[in-house]
Formats: structure tokens, C-alpha cells, sequence
């Protein structure tokens, strides 16, 4: 049973926010949320993680919500090199899983 | 490029037959992880090496499938008398013990059983 559950496809605009959602309602409490990202034919890439505070780098953003049950990946001015297979997943890092992800296209 | 390598990026074998693919993490690395990925499927996870030790192997690690990480550096993944079913691509990735979230991965072997 997957984990994790998120739309199949979103696309965006260009220069705007890109906002994916992630429902996991059954993360336990010291499970951390992890999002990867996988551009065609490469491997996955490594986004941002978080417990439960919100956190950012140089890539993104990660809202998760004060019951933990879901959470938001933000790419605050989205590119056209940002199209790419988006993963949410939670757990052991040790033995990451990823579902089928959310298909991003950016669109000029 | 100091990135993670795999090879052979593609191979195509017959049933029955055994196939072993090669991992070169990144060089300070000392965790690495095998993942198998399925067309339209997430990578899943299937075993992981710290060190030269092999620590967690998934169920879908079946007895035809067999990890090494014999120094500490590279890895192979061998598996034995392939199947249909085996067809998919092999990912490997590695990263820092202490920094497990954060993993590199390379772009894989694509794996076609004939």
C-alpha cells in the first residue's frame, strides 16, 4: 500500500510558483518526509526533507502541516529545466520508496 | 565527473541467463543503496551497503539476487537465471553515513529480459 499520495500530473507556469501537494496520513511521528525529484532518463535528485518545521534551501521549500498529515513542495519561480517526475515519500531514509510521483511540466 | 557511475548503462540478455551490473559511488561515500525502478513505478528500494557491509535487503530481494560491496567502494548486482519480470531499470546511489536523506543517485542500468 503506498504511503504517500499525490496528484498524477500539475503543470505551471513559467516564472511562477510551483505548489505540489502530498498527502500521508499515516506518517508515524519521527518519520521524516523526504521529496526527490527524477528528470527523464537521469536518476532521482534529492529536493529538501523535513520533520515537522518548515524548511528551504537553494531548491525549495517544504510546508508541512501542524498534524503532519500532509505537505506542500513549493519551487518558488519554476523553470522550464524544473519538468520532471516530483516524489514525496516518508520513512527509514535507509530505505526510501517513492510511489508513481506527480508528473510537472513547466510550461513557457 | 565525480559523480555516481553504473555500468553498463543498457544490457539485454535472454531468460535464464545471469547478468551483473557495476556501482562506483561517490568516493567518500560510505552508504550505498540498490533500487529497482519499473516503467511508469517510483524507484523501490532493494538493499544497502555501509561499507562492505550489507545491512537491510527488501523482500523483493529474492534468493537470484545477490549484492556485493567487497572493499568498501564499488558494488555489483548480480542476478541469477533472469526472468521476464526482471526487466526494469537498476539504480544505484550513494551518500554519507550521517547524511542518509541526501542521496545520489546514478543513471542507471536498463535491464531487458528476451
Amino acid at each position: 500500500d503506498a504511503k504517500t499520495t499525490q496528484p498524477p500530473s500539475m503543470d505551471c507556469a513559467e516564472g511562477r510558483a510551483a505548489n505540489l501537494p502530498c498527502n500521508h496520513s499515516t506518517i508515524s511521528g519521527n518519520e521524516y518526509v523526504y521529496w526527490y525529484r527524477q528528470i527523464h532518463s537521469q536518476g532521482p535528485q534529492y529536493i529538501i526533507h523535513g520533520l515537522k518545521n518548515n524548511e528551504t534551501n537553494e531548491m525549495a521549500s517544504l510546508i508541512i502541516t501542524e498534524d503532519r498529515k500532509s505537505s506542500t513542495l513549493i519551487l518558488p519561480h519554476a523553470t522550464l529545466r524544473d519538468t520532471a517526475v516530483y516524489y514525496c515519500t516518508t520513512g527509514s531514509a535507509r530505505q526510501l520508496t517513492f510511489g508513481s510521483g506527480t508528473q510537472l511540466t513547466v510550461l513557457p | 565527473d565525480t559523480g555516481v557511475s553504473q555500468d553498463p548503462r543498457h544490457k539485454i540478455t535472454k531468460r535464464g541467463q545471469n547478468v551483473t551490473f557495476r556501482c562506483d559511488p561517490i568516493s567518500e561515500h560510505n552508504r550505498l543503496y540498490w533500487y529497482r525502478q519499473t516503467l511508469g513505478q517510483g524507484p523501490e528500494f532493494l538493499t544497502y551497503f555501509q561499507n562492505e557491509a550489507q545491512l537491510e535487503k527488501s523482500r523483493l530481494l529474492s534468493d537470484r539476487f545477490s549484492a556485493e560491496r567487497p572493499k568498501g567502494s564499488f558494488s555489483t548486482l548480480e542476478i541469477q537465471r533472469t526472468e521476464q519480470g526482471d526487466s526494469a531499470m537498476y539504480l544505484c546511489a550513494s551518500s554519507l553515513a550521517n547524511r542518509d536523506h541526501e542521496q545520489y543517485f546514478g543513471p542507471g542500468t536498463r535491464l531487458t529480459v528476451t
